[in-house]
């Protein structure tokens, strides 16, 4: 079946500026990921949605980034008032469930901050 | 979880085996050997993983050692797609984030 997706691939925002990012992850996972790759770097984990529990948002590094995930499914990671340090590549996983962690990545967006 | 130690980088032949090691003296017996591959501009791609028992599947081969401090990711026949950074990664099932490592940067030469 079709793996996870994200949109856009590239995104290129001016300093202050909102930004959306999408996530798609494979159909019947229930647990979602949201991590961030700077050029070079390892993965830092933001957000883990599982189910209907409330989010795992301890990875997310200040007020203005915020995620949701509508009836399970889509999930959505807004960073509001861009810095230039948000610049990275935005990875989004997910598993079957939470137990069963083999986590599969989509292909990220790659986001520039001007 | 565990903390793990790959070499930096590493070089194959391409059709030949390429053995990636990784050690993890510090695991413990609920933890699993999880391998992911990052090729450039991609996300991380799962291999495989396994608890004790060697596993096998269709893109390669995960041997543990009898003591699960070590383990030897197997790549039976590289090809020049193969060229990646590949992510050794020790974790319970009970967990959430992962945690990648520096890597071992494998180069396939042809």
């Amino acid at each position: 079946g079709a793996g996870v997706s994200q949109s856009p691939s590239n995104k290129v925002t001016e300093k202050g500026k909102d930004v959306e990012l999408r996530c798609d992850p494979i159909s019947g996972h229930t647990a979602l990921y949201w991590y961030r790759q700077s050029l070079g770097q390892g993965l830092e984990f933001l957000i883990y949605f599982q189910g209907n529990s409330a989010p795992d948002k301890s990875g997310l590094p200040s007020d203005r980034f915020s995620a949701e995930r509508t009836g399970g499914s889509v999930s959505t990671l807004t960073i509001q008032r861009t810095q230039q340090e948000d610049s990275a590549v935005y990875l989004c996983a997910s598993s079957f469930s939470r137990t069963q962690e083999t986590q599969y990545f989509g292909p990220g967006t790659r986001l520039l901050v001007l | 979880d565990a903390k793990t130690t790959q070499p930096t980088s590493m070089d194959c032949a391409e059709g030949r085996a390429a053995n990636l090691p990784c050690n993890h003296s510090t695991i413990s017996g609920n933890e699993y050997v999880y391998w992911y591959r990052q090729i450039h501009s991609q996300g991380p791609q799962y291999i495989i993983h396994g608890l004790k028992n060697n596993e096998t599947n269709e893109m390669a081969s995960l041997i543990i050692t009898e003591d699960r401090k070590s383990s030897t990711l197997i790549l039976p026949h590289a090809t020049l797609r193969d060229t990646a950074v590949y992510y050794c990664i020790v974790r319970d099932n009970a967990g959430n984030m992962l945690t990648f490592g520096g890597g071992t940067r494998l180069m396939v030469k042809p």
